[in-house]
């Protein structure tokens, strides 16, 4: 079935800290990968996102690694900010042709001062 | 910076009751979806629309539920008669394209069915 899975339900860092959250998805159909940030009360906010054809993307204090043999993607945070604390999603385009997004269930980063 | 809005932000309603939820997508965006999340779970897909229908619906979205653009800046998802276990925080999401590109989230309407 369709899933897309994240490793652990809570991170706790330091401030300051390098944070790496995983995530393990189910289709290997799936061609195109969006981490999303969740503040409290809050919809998800675009991170940063990663096409199949490419294995690692950076974005500002952030970078996704993409390892489609074990179909596994990860959101690394450099040096980790309180405003950082959030839940984090991976979401996978469906390969519908739809845009429809199947979204993990969420690790709750805490930064700790 | 552009942003996909929703109104209200909160809604209260008796069980029964239909209830419409109101999304303005990006002005140039032409996909737009909702998705719900029942408190403390994942964000779950409900429907995704594209010139003026239905592109793919999940099996949550039964005939409760519908949508519709009724002009050219709204987008609403209704609920003809809710159920408590409608309760959820509703997102409305829109896109410039289908696939490989993000879609930006609005602030969400949560909605209590009482």
């Amino acid at each position: 079935g369709e899933s897309v899975g994240l490793h652990l339900p809570t991170l706790s860092v330091q401030e300051g800290d390098n944070s790496i959250i995983n995530c393990a998805y189910s289709n290997s159909a799936s061609d195109y990968f969006i981490w999303y940030k969740q503040e409290s009360g809050k919809g998800p906010q675009f991170i940063i996102d990663i096409r199949s054809n490419m294995d690692k993307r950076q974005g500002q204090r952030v970078t996704v690694l993409l390892n489609k043999t074990v179909k596994h993607l990860s959101l690394q945070i450099a040096a980790t900010q309180p405003g950082d604390s959030a839940v984090y999603f991976c979401a996978e385009n469906h390969p519908g042709n739809t845009g429809k997004l199947i979204f993990g269930q969420g690790t709750t980063l805490q930064v700790k001062p | 910076e552009p942003e996909v809005t929703q109104t209200p932000s909160h809604q209260v309603t008796q069980m029964g009751q239909e209830v419409i939820l109101r999304c303005v997508p990006i002005s140039n965006h032409l996909y737009f979806y909702w998705y719900r999340q029942i408190l403390g779970q994942k964000v779950e897909f409900l429907v995704s629309f594209y010139n003026n229908e239905i592109s793919e619906k999940s099996e949550i979205f039964d005939d409760q539920f519908s949508v519709e653009r009724p002009d050219g800046s709204n987008f609403t998802l209704k609920i003809r008669s809710t159920k408590l276990e409608d309760s959820a925080m509703y997102f409305c999401a829109s896109s410039r394209d289908m696939m490989n590109t993000e879609a930006f989230f609005g602030q969400g309407t949560r909605l209590t069915v009482v």
